[in-house]
């Protein structure tokens, strides 16, 4: 089975750093994905991480820990661009095909 | 590189009507994916196609839904007839090519957003 789980909404002042949280739960794992939504848009890439440890990306980093199914998202000097939905998404290799499952999605906002 | 194209972009509908929708992925991706986006959810695979085969359909509503990606590249995805709860965006998303063993990431149309009254 699959279960991923994260925030619903978390509110920064512009300049700070948020750390979305990501847990999740697999019967196989290759990779977990981050993903930025802004309203009415499609999801776009942001990071990918497969190897425990963290990937740093600008301002963005990202950090595994396969033996705790977790993960997050480090936004850093946050800007009123960064509002937007993030998702968290794990591709599943109970298969051979390696299905992507997402999360629900963590609404940023960020404020003045 | 062009991106994923979808149309419609919006499309309202009433309940018990039909609706189509089209996708044309990125040039050389073998891989092709609709996803169903509910309002304030994740997205929620509905068909997976590799070229034009069907590797992944467990969670389409095959008594309403259907798809089909004809020659391996354009798909469309329908639904005959609609119900309120259909009201979501539909996304596309295409990779280069699947495997469990890869690290490829999808990338996504801007979506259709149905509205079933």
């Amino acid at each position: 089975g699959q279960n991923i789980d994260q925030p619903t909404e978390m509110t920064a002042t512009e300049g700070a750093i948020v750390q979305i949280n990501c847990t999740y739960q697999t019967s196989g794992f290759n990779g977990l994905f981050w993903y930025q939504q802004h309203a009415g848009e499609a999801p776009t890439f942001l990071s990918y991480n497969v190897l425990d440890g963290l990937e740093e990306k600008g301002r963005f980093s990202s950090f595994l820990s396969r033996s705790k199914g977790y993960s997050y998202l480090l936004l850093k000097e946050l800007q009123m661009k960064d509002s937007a939905s993030y998702l968290c998404a794990v591709r599943d290799t109970t298969d051979s095909w390696g299905k992507f499952q997402f999360g629900a999605g963590t609404q940023v906002v960020v404020t003045p | 590189e062009a991106g994923v194209a979808q149309s419609p972009r919006y499309k309202i509908i009433e309940k018990r009507q039909s609706v189509a929708f089209w996708c044309n992925p990125i040039s050389g991706h073998a891989t092709l994916y609709w996803y169903q986006q509910i309002l304030g959810q994740g997205p929620k695979l509905l068909i997976q196609f590799q070229n034009n085969g069907v590797v992944d359909d467990s969670q389409l509503p095959k008594d309403r839904f259907s798809a089909e990606r004809l020659k391996g590249v354009d798909s469309t995805l329908k639904i005959q007839p609609a119900k309120l709860e259909d009201s979501a965006v539909y996304l596309c998303a295409s990779s280069p090519r699947q495997g469990a063993r890869t690290n490829e990431k999808l990338f996504f149309g801007s979506g259709t957003q149905l509205s079933v009254l």
